[in-house]
């Protein structure tokens, strides 16, 4: 059983591009979660969603960012007109519909290391 | 507002003794509590928790920790460290909204040494 597998590992991209960040989470797993880690830092809460449906996006920031998880293909995090300031590393986790709820221990992709030139 | 800090930016340890890596939090209400080890260049991979009941919680890799709610903490042990236990060690909260929405701390960094 496959984990969570992120795409690209590490992305480059010149101050103003836009960054594509893709997540398939686990099978059978239909939560995902993007968290953010900014160097010598803890992960940061971005966005919480299921399939079509963003729950809970409180943690990303106002303008430039999206988020997506359509019915069918990975999830998508989007950043626009990139600066240095988004480099960071971003993990993408997921988690089953089981009784365990808010209980259940995320299952974290690898990450995609952002680098903004 | 939740919160977790973690005290110890590293903690150093000779292999075959014991370790602890320190956790406080801040919380309204019943705190879910969690640690997660992460290895370089990977993601973050879960060791244990505390949701309720025994105060002392066992792990994976041979790794416990102690729910104190007096003191507010959930420190991290094992007996005896293993060189491979080296990585930077995550404490985090959730408050049960649901979801996991964690709150971590800044991290630790464990140095095991031979």
């Amino acid at each position: 059983n496959a984990g969570v597998m992120q795409n690209p590992r590490h992305l480059v991209r010149r101050r103003g591009q836009e960054a594509r960040l893709r997540c398939s989470p686990m099978k059978g797993h239909s939560h995902v979660y993007w968290y953010r880690q900014l160097p010598e830092e803890g992960l940061k809460f971005m966005v919480y969603l299921q399939k079509e449906n963003i729950i809970d996006e409180s943690g990303m920031p106002k303008e430039r960012f999206s988020a997506e998880f359509p019915k069918e293909g990975p999830s998508i995090l989007r950043i626009q007109q990139v600066v240095r300031g988004d480099s960071a590393a971003y993990f993408c986790a997921s988690s089953s519909t089981d009784s365990q709820g808010p209980n259940s221990p995320l299952h974290f992709g690898n990450g995609t290391r952002l680098t903004v030139t | 507002a939740q919160s977790v800090a973690q005290p110890e930016d590293q903690v150093n340890v000779a292999e075959g003794n014991p370790l602890t890596v320190k956790c406080t939090y801040s919380v309204s209400g019943n705190p879910y509590l969690f640690w997660y080890v992460q290895y370089p260049n990977r993601g973050l991979q879960f060791l244990l928790k505390y949701i309720t009941g025994d105060n002392l919680v066992k792990g994976s890799y041979g790794f416990e920790a102690e729910f104190n709610k007096s003191q507010t903490s959930f420190h991290l042990k094992k007996p005896s460290a293993l060189v491979s236990d080296s990585a930077l060690y995550f404490c985090a909260v959730n408050t049960n909204t649901g979801f996991q929405k964690l709150v971590f701390g800044t991290g630790t960094r464990l140095l095991v040494s031979p």
